[in-house]
């Protein structure tokens, strides 16, 4: 089973900040890597697919990039709205599995 | 628009059964897989299988093989979950949603608790 291991698990950040989620996979998954929102009591929403591709009606603040084992998703010009769960998504290989996951809290 | 609207929330004791429904609309429903996710609370997100509605072919995750079963009804464009022989640490939020790999709709979530 590919393990992903994402950091950091929760980062405080001030509006306008940039930010930036790493996600480690244990063994290469190409570009099959995709990332979700989750707000509180929300179901979880589609970001970035194939570790660089936007979503339709996603704000171009959020983008992603990396190949292999290590992945990134950057939040530009952080807004209060962003404060959310983020999580990193696999399905190269099976099973699909997901990072544990990264908090952010807006200051 | 593209929707899943899944069944309501579920008390179960332990040992038994729960079966989850998501019908869905807005797409040709044999287009695409339904993955099926769970989120114990205050935890992340686990993923259980999912299913091809175009053949019915499943994949489960392996922790979960023998006690759950995803089928669908082309007929209805509904897809189903069954979990059975039911613990405390299955008490969870269950989603359906699109796509076996970027997933990109999601059910609002059921509520399964076991408890006794």
């Amino acid at each position: 089973e590919i393990v992903l291991t994402q950091s950091p698990d929760f980062q405080s950040v001030t509006p306008k900040e940039k930010v930036t989620i790493t996600c480690r996979a244990s063994q290469s998954i190409g570009s099959s890597l995709h990332w979700y929102q989750q707000k509180p009591d929300q179901s979880p929403k589609l970001l970035i697919k194939y570790a660089s591709q936007s979503i339709s009606g996603v704000p171009s603040r959020f983008s992603g990039s990396g190949s292999g084992t290590d992945f990134t998703l950057t939040i530009n010009s952080l807004e209060a709205e962003d404060a959310a769960a983020y999580y990193c998504h696999q399905s190269s290989s099976l099973p699909y599995t997901f990072g544990q996951g990264t908090k952010l809290e807006i200051k | 628009q593209v929707q899943l609207v899944q069944s309501g929330a579920e008390v179960k004791k332990p040992g038994a059964s729960v079966k989850v429904s998501c019908k869905a609309s807005g797409y040709t429903f044999t287009s695409y897989g339904i993955s099926w996710v769970r989120q114990a609370p205050g935890q992340g997100l686990e993923w259980m299988g999912w299913i091809s509605a175009y053949n019915g072919n499943t994949n489960y995750a392996q922790k979960l093989q023998g006690r759950v079963t995803m089928t669908t009804d082309t007929s209805t464009s509904t897809a189903y979950m069954e979990l059975r022989s039911l613990r405390s640490d299955d008490t969870a939020v269950y989603y359906c949603a699109r796509g076996a790999y970027s997933i990109d709709y999601w059910g609002q979530g059921t509520l399964v608790t076991v408890s006794s």
